[in-house]
């Protein structure tokens, strides 16, 4: 089956660095990819997500762009602040049933 | 208006325990899941559900059974419940077509506690 492998966490930043976390895909094809993310307590949330090969998604100053060639769909903040804190998973959307697969997550810590 | 409401939020209970989580959703979605994170947070399908039929059940003790009376709520029953049951659950839905991009939408999670 499909899978999705993120960088390994957690990623300790101090506030305003520059935050990159990779994620690659196994679906052949056009899969819809989506980056969600999930604050302490809470469920996930859409974070941004991309349809189809050099779509940038953005939302909140994050980027991510659907590489086809590389089958990634790296998540990038220019300047990160303690508030983005949270553990963020990469999705793929191309199976069957309407699945969405998921990656393990990574935990990004933000310190002052 | 919350979109996506799952009840508990907490449930604590021991071993051998038959227990029910419900969700509902208010957005007009037809496809409705319950996922299960681990303590390491990694998030495993169990179930969906398309419209009240069940459209995908992946690896899971059939002492979870999953019920959908209509397509805005999907329940979960767990009997003789075990210490490794112990998870956050998640409900989500979403439209048919996460291939063109519809992503899900999730509630916050019951926290489920086995003793």
């Amino acid at each position: 089956g499909n899978s999705v492998t993120q960088m390994e966490g957690p990623v300790t930043l101090s506030e305003e660095a520059f935050l990159t976390i990779n994620c690659t895909y196994t679906a052949t094809g056009y899969p819809s990819l989506f980056w969600y993310v999930q604050y302490p307590g809470e469920g996930l949330q859409l974070l941004l997500k991309a349809t189809k090969a050099d779509d940038k998604g953005s939302n909140k100053g994050f980027e991510a762009t659907y590489r086809k060639e590389t089958t990634s769909f790296h998540l990038e903040k220019g300047s990160v602040q303690v508030s983005d804190s949270a553990v963020y998973f990469c999705a793929e959307g191309g199976g069957g049933g309407n699945k969405l697969t998921f990656g393990t997550g990574t935990q990004l810590k933000v310190e002052l | 208006d919350t979109a996506v409401s799952q009840t508990p939020k907490y449930l604590v209970t021991q071993m051998g325990n038959d227990k029910s989580i419900k969700c509902e959703q208010n957005l007009g979605h037809d496809t409705m899941y319950w996922y299960k994170q681990d303590s390491k947070k990694f998030l495993k399908i169990m179930f969906s559900y398309n419209n009240k039929e069940l459209i995908i059940n992946e690896t899971v003790p059939n002492r979870f059974s999953p019920k959908s009376p209509d397509k805005a709520h999907l329940n979960l029953h767990i009997n003789s419940l075990e210490l490794g049951d112990s998870a956050v659950y998640f409900c989500a839905s979403s439209q048919v077509g996460t291939g063109r991009g519809y992503g899900y939408t999730f509630g916050s999670g019951t926290r489920l506690t086995v003793v």
